[in-house]
């Protein structure tokens, strides 16, 4: 029972477009949105994160979008480069306070940007 | 300022060995996770410590791992005896909660079981 679902495994885009990457959830409970940057034999590393009180975020060139509607979050990466080239978590928690920090993560996209 | 530590980073070893896997979190953090990364499975929580107390082990996959966190600079995650199926990059990560809930990941430690 996958909570957290990122259903496109990879993604390729050229340098200098966008890079849009999905993730969709189904816990309605959730009310915190992360993304995680992982490179190859590394630790994830925090990228950006929303909270449900908004609809959007943005970090340079990452922008997190949320849909509470549809339980869907994105990643827009604009313009790519190719030290993006890496998997990318979606990540949630039902907890934006108190002691539960459990965060649930998708199973992560592969993102290849070519020169 | 350093961030979490993990140690050994690689580690082969036989079926039916004792593993012992180490963590030092950022100072200052309160929170300590343990999570175990496959193909199949995606990252996927183990246990969670608070204030050195396991909050949250329900992830933990059967009596042959344990967790401890005998103080705020140090855990181990333990397989005995380990399996091939508990091959896989196993990560520790922590957060400081009056900072918010993102966590910080270590580089993980690659466990391949034989």
């Amino acid at each position: 029972d996958q909570q957290v679902k990122q259903n496109s495994p990879s993604l390729s885009v050229q340098e200098g477009r966008i890079s849009i990457l999905n993730c969709d959830y189904t816990n309605s409970m959730f009310d915190y949105f992360l993304w995680y940057k992982k490179y190859p034999a590394e630790g994830p590393t925090f990228l950006i994160s929303i909270s449900s009180i908004k609809d959007k975020n943005e970090d340079g060139r990452f922008t997190v979008f949320l849909n509470k509607s549809a339980k869907h979050l994105s990643l827009h990466i604009v313009p790519s480069q190719p030290g993006d080239s890496a998997v990318y978590f979606c990540a949630a928690s039902g907890s934006s306070g108190g002691s539960n920090y459990k965060l649930t993560f998708g199973k992560g996209t592969l993102l290849t940007v070519n020169p | 300022d350093a961030g979490v530590i993990q140690s050994p980073r690689h580690e082969v070893t036989e079926m039916g060995q004792e593993v012992t896997l180490r963590c030092k979190p950022i100072s200052g953090h309160n929170s300590l996770f343990w999570y175990r990364q496959t193909m199949m499975r995606g990252l996927e929580l183990l246990i969670y410590f608070n204030n050195n107390v396991p909050i949250d082990d329900s992830g933990m996959p059967e009596d042959r791992f344990s967790a401890k966190m005998p103080n705020a600079s140090f855990s181990t995650l333990k397989i005995q005896p380990s399996e091939p199926r508990d091959s896989a990059v196993y990560f520790c990560a922590s957060t400081n909660g009056l900072a918010g809930i993102t966590q910080y990941f270590g580089p993980g430690t690659r466990l391949t079981v034989l």
